[in-house]
C-alpha cells in the first residue's frame, strides 16, 4: 500500500516554512525523501533509518516516528528552488525482497 | 562511478502497438532494479521489482510486462499499448539505501 502524504499541494512565499507529512498503514524500517522537478526524475535528498531520528541539511530536515509509522520533512525559510514535488518512501522487507514504495507526493510552489 | 542508463527519452506510440524500454546499470553488480511509471500530475506508481537474473516481482496486473536478462539490464514491455498506458517511466536501483534513477521514458500513446 502507497503511503499517503498531506497536504497535496501547497503556494508558500519565498522565505515561509512549510511541513510535508507522510503516513504509512504498515511498520516503518525506514524513510526516504524524494524532490522531483517537472519532467525530471526524482533526486534523494535524505533518509531515516531509526525511530526517533532527526536529519537535515541546508534548510530542509526530517524526523521519523516510528511508532506512529510516520516522517515528516520541514522546509525553512523556503527558496523558489525548493519548488518542486516530494516524495517519501518506504522500504518493504517481505518475502526478504526489498521493495520501495512511494507516497502519494505534495506539489510545493514557491513564489517570490 | 556507478550510473543508470534508460532509453529512450520521449516515445510516441499508436494504440495496439509493441513496447520495449530497456535500462542498464554501470559500475555495480547484482543490483536491485524497479520500474516506476507517473501519470500525468500524479505520484510513482511501482510496477515492477528484480533482485535477480529471471526474478521479476510484479505489483499491479496490467498490460505490461518486465523482465531482466542480464544481471544489469532491466527491460519492460507491452504486446499491445492501452492509451492508459501513457506516462512518465522511470527505472531505478538502489545504493546504500538510496535510490537512483534513470532520465525516464515519456511516453505518449496516440
Amino acid at each position: 500500500q502507497q503511503p499517503v502524504q498531506s497536504p497535496q499541494a501547497v503556494i508558500l512565499r519565498e522565505g515561509e516554512d512549510a511541513v510535508i507529512n507522510c503516513s504509512s498503514s504498515k511498520a516503518l524500517y525506514s524513510v526516504h525523501w524524494y524532490r522531483q522537478k517537472h519532467g525530471e526524475a526524482p533526486v534523494f535528498l535524505m533518509i531515516l533509518l531509526k525511530g526517533g531520528e532527526q536529519k537535515g541539511h541546508d534548510k530542509i530536515s526530517a524526523s521519523f516516528n516510528e511508532k506512529k509509522q510516520q516522517s515528516s520533512l520541514y522546509l525553512t525559510a523556503s527558496q523558489l528552488s525548493y519548488s518542486g514535488t516530494y516524495f517519501c518512501g518506504t522500504e518493504d522487507y517481505s518475502f526478504g525482497n526489498e521493495k520501495l514504495t512511494f507516497g502519494t507526493g505534495t506539489r510545493l510552489t514557491i513564489i517570490p | 562511478s556507478q550510473t543508470i542508463h534508460q532509453w529512450p527519452a520521449t516515445l510516441v506510440q499508436p494504440v495496439g502497438s509493441p513496447l520495449s524500454l530497456e535500462c542498464t546499470v554501470e559500475g555495480t553488480s547484482n543490483p536491485n532494479l524497479y520500474w516506476y511509471r507517473q501519470a500525468a500530475g500524479r505520484g510513482l506508481q511501482l510496477l515492477f521489482y528484480s533482485v535477480g537474473i529471471g526474478q521479476i516481482s510484479s505489483e499491479v496486473p496490467q498490460n505490461l510486462s518486465a523482465s531482466r536478462p542480464q544481471d544489469r539490464q532491466f527491460i519492460l514491455s507491452s504486446k499491445k499499448l492501452l492509451l492508459s498506458d501513457s506516462g512518465f517511466y522511470l527505472c531505478a536501483w538502489i545504493r546504500n539505501t538510496e535510490a537512483f534513477f534513470g532520465q525516464g521514458t515519456r511516453l505518449t500513446v496516440v
